[in-house]
């Protein structure tokens, strides 16, 4: 069946980079995102890439894609507080819905 | 440029009692999507509409409807709301076809607490 699995909490010190992690598997998925969600607010696109892709930046942000292994990953460079959110992942089911993870709680300490 | 709109942000009902959410978009998508969200769950979905005069159930449709009134606009209805349906609720768009797979664009959520 479809299913996304990523670890729940992340703590990190302003300035580093934080790494969350996802693994998937539906090897058909054409898509895979990244959405971010801050308190009390719905759900941000971040992100997204394609199956056929190994890697995708953007600013801050890079997602690095293993499709042998289904291990999906997003880097945030030099994170600040306003990163502290939750980051979901998610790949693209049947029914053309989003299978999200749990979601991974990024927390940012000064 | 509004994108995904839903109302109301908060509910709190009794058990027993009715009530609609509603959503709409302004991105001329043909598919629309409820989810649910609750603690440690992630989102699960509950219907679909992947065009405009069809809806299809998801993974929890048990105790709710919906209707894709156009377009526009789905809404999602709990007849007899249970403490089990309280939960953060989210409506979502995008553009679906065999030849496009866009992202999903979702509105802000309806707060929802069932007593």
């Amino acid at each position: 069946g479809e299913d996304v699995e990523q670890s729940l909490f992340l703590s990190v010190r302003e300035g580093d980079s934080s790494v969350i992690n996802c693994t998937y598997t539906d090897s058909s998925s054409t898509y895979l995102y990244w959405y971010k969600q801050e308190p009390g607010a719905g759900l941000q696109l971040l992100t997204y890439i394609f199956s056929n892709m190994d890697m995708k930046q953007d600013q801050r942000l890079t997602v690095l894609l293993n499709k042998k292994d289904k291990h999906l990953s997003l880097r945030i460079a030099d994170t600040q507080t306003g990163d502290s959110a939750i980051y979901f992942c998610a790949e693209r089911g049947s029914q053309g819905n989003l299978i999200f993870g749990k979601g991974t709680k990024l927390s940012v300490k000064p | 440029n509004a994108g995904v709109t839903q109302t109301p942000k908060f509910q709190v009902l009794k058990t027993g009692q009715s009530m609609t959410l509603q959503c709409a978009q302004d991105m001329n998508h043909n598919s629309m999507y409820w989810y649910r969200q609750d603690p440690g769950m992630g989102l699960r979905l509950i219907y679909y509409s992947a065009s405009e005069g069809t809806t299809d159930k998801g993974e929890v449709p048990n105790g709710y409807n919906v209707s894709r009134l156009n377009k526009r606009e789905f809404s999602l209805r709990l007849e007899s709301a249970a403490p089990s349906q309280t939960s953060v609720y989210f409506c979502a768009s995008s553009e679906v076809s065999a030849y496009s797979n866009q992202p999903q664009h979702f509105g802000d959520g309806t707060r929802l607490s069932i007593l």
